[in-house]
């Protein structure tokens, strides 16, 4: 039931792109997606609900396919401040409201 | 502006021994969660409260209690800490009620060692 993200980690030099995958079982109703830096607590970045809504307000973009049941985020022309661990979360109907989350992503953003 | 306090933020027990984390929102939330998180794993669900006065289960709720103490505070409470209890536990909340998600704020995390 744990969505399985991918990749599990990436070594990206500042500037360059990266994708982060997110890839459900059951069909989801929203992703959410989260950062957490090391030592600190998870830190809200979007939600993608069904239909097609986007949410967020950072500069870093999501899509979700509902068809494909999956979810990816974009991070263009990275920055250092970009580093950590992505989450996403994902609610499924008759989830009653619970988020289940993936095992994370790592991110490592170099000079 | 707090946003969401936890205390203790380590602890250290052992086995049998019992504790509370507490955890407390400024922010007037409807909804508050206890989470676990262990490597490789992301964050499960232990409890939550969707508003004042209830409590549910989450992913993993074996070996915890809670308590929605008011609006404000939510508590979690290991009656016999065990070794595999050994985690970082967060708490969050969000202003959205039982019938919608929204972002989750979360708290700084208690670090837990059982020995």
């Amino acid at each position: 039931q744990q969505p399985v993200q991918s990749p599990q980690a990436v070594i990206l030099r500042e500037g360059e792109d990266a994708v982060i995958n997110c890839s459900s079982s059951k069909a989801l109703y929203s992703v959410h997606w989260y950062r957490q830096k090391h030592g600190e607590a998870p830190v809200f970045l979007m939600i993608l609900l069904k239909g097609g809504e986007q949410k967020g307000h950072e500069k870093i973009s999501a899509s979700f396919n509902e068809k494909k049941q999956q979810s990816s985020l974009y991070l263009t022309a990275s920055q250092l401040s970009y580093s950590g661990t992505y989450f996403c979360g994902t609610e499924m109907r008759d989830s009653n409201y619970q988020l289940i989350w993936g095992a994370g992503t790592k991110l490592i953003i170099k000079p | 502006n707090a946003g969401v306090t936890q205390t203790p933020k380590f602890q250290v027990l052992k086995t049998g021994q019992s504790m509370t984390l507490q955890c407390a929102q400024d922010m007037n939330h409807n909804s508050m969660y206890w989470y676990r998180q262990d490597p490789g794993m992301g964050l499960r669900l232990i409890y939550y409260s969707a508003s004042e006065g209830t409590t549910d289960k989450g992913e993993v709720p074996n070996g915890y209690n809670v308590s929605r103490l008011n609006k404000r505070e939510f508590s979690l409470r290991l009656e016999s800490a065990a070794p595999s209890q050994t985690s970082v536990y967060f708490c969050a909340s969000t202003p959205w009620g039982p019938s919608n998600t929204g972002e989750l704020f979360f708290g700084e995390g208690s670090r837990l060692t059982v020995l």
